[in-house]
């Protein structure tokens, strides 16, 4: 079964330092991956999201993933963080295809606190 | 524009009552999706369905219904049975011809609490 964890539950930084929120998955295939983004009382957006393509994948906003499948990663990043990037972010799996029965699984997620 | 509806946006529900959240999608998406949002446990599905007039128990589907009678159409029924019901829930849609580019829409979410 597919599973995804997000480690830690919230994360802070300050403005213009790295945001780095982690996200481990377990699947018996080559899984698709993403990061959703989710503003308070909204729902998610898609930030970024790998499907067996470039390892190194770009999102909106200046965010970026890592696939790395010896390590069994999805780990977010951004170089410099913006006040505007508090939030709570999920990372979800999913099969390669959509076969039936499947949809996405989601992390616990992350909140993300950014202070001036 | 194209996209997914949900409303009402905040709804109350008294002990016993059964209420119903919409969700419409003029994205002509085959999927469509119910998760339950708690604080600190992401997001959890309730049930799902792949085509009309078909739909599939998730995670956490008791004390819940669903019916699918048109493709634009979703509905999620909370009933008395669901003796925790106070959460934000999310409706969200995918069009699963596209096997690679998966992408789930999301909805704007409906607060439910209980009186």
């Amino acid at each position: 079964a597919q599973s995804v964890t997000q480690l830690g539950s919230h994360v802070s930084v300050s403005e213009g330092a790295l945001v780095l929120l982690r996200c481990n998955y377990s699947s018996s295939v080559p899984p698709y991956l993403f990061w959703y983004v989710q503003y308070p009382n909204q729902g998610l957006q898609l930030l970024l999201k790998y499907t067996s393509a470039a390892t190194l994948v770009k999102g909106i906003n200046g965010f970026e993933a890592e696939f790395k499948k010896s390590e069994t990663s999805f780990h977010l990043t951004k170089p410099s963080a913006h006040m505007s990037d508090a939030a709570e972010y999920f990372c979800a799996v999913s099969e390669p295809f959509n076969q039936a029965g499947t949809a996405l699984i989601f992390g616990k997620g992350t909140t993300l606190s950014v202070s001036s | 524009d194209g996209g997914i509806t949900q409303s009402p946006k905040y709804l109350f529900r008294k002990e016993g009552q059964n209420v119903t959240l919409s969700c419409e999608q003029n994205l002509n998406h085959d999927a469509m999706y119910w998760y339950r949002q708690d604080p600190g446990q992401g997001l959890r599905l309730i049930y799902y369905s792949q085509i009309v007039n078909d739909f599939q128990k998730g995670d956490i589907a008791e004390g819940y219904s669903v019916s699918r009678e048109k493709k634009e159409s979703f509905p999620l029924t909370v009933t008395s049975a669901q003796k925790n019901p106070t959460a934000f829930y999310l409706c969200a849609s995918l069009d699963s011809h596209l096997a690679t580019n998966e992408k789930l829409f999301f909805g704007s979410g409906t607060q439910l609490s209980v009186l």
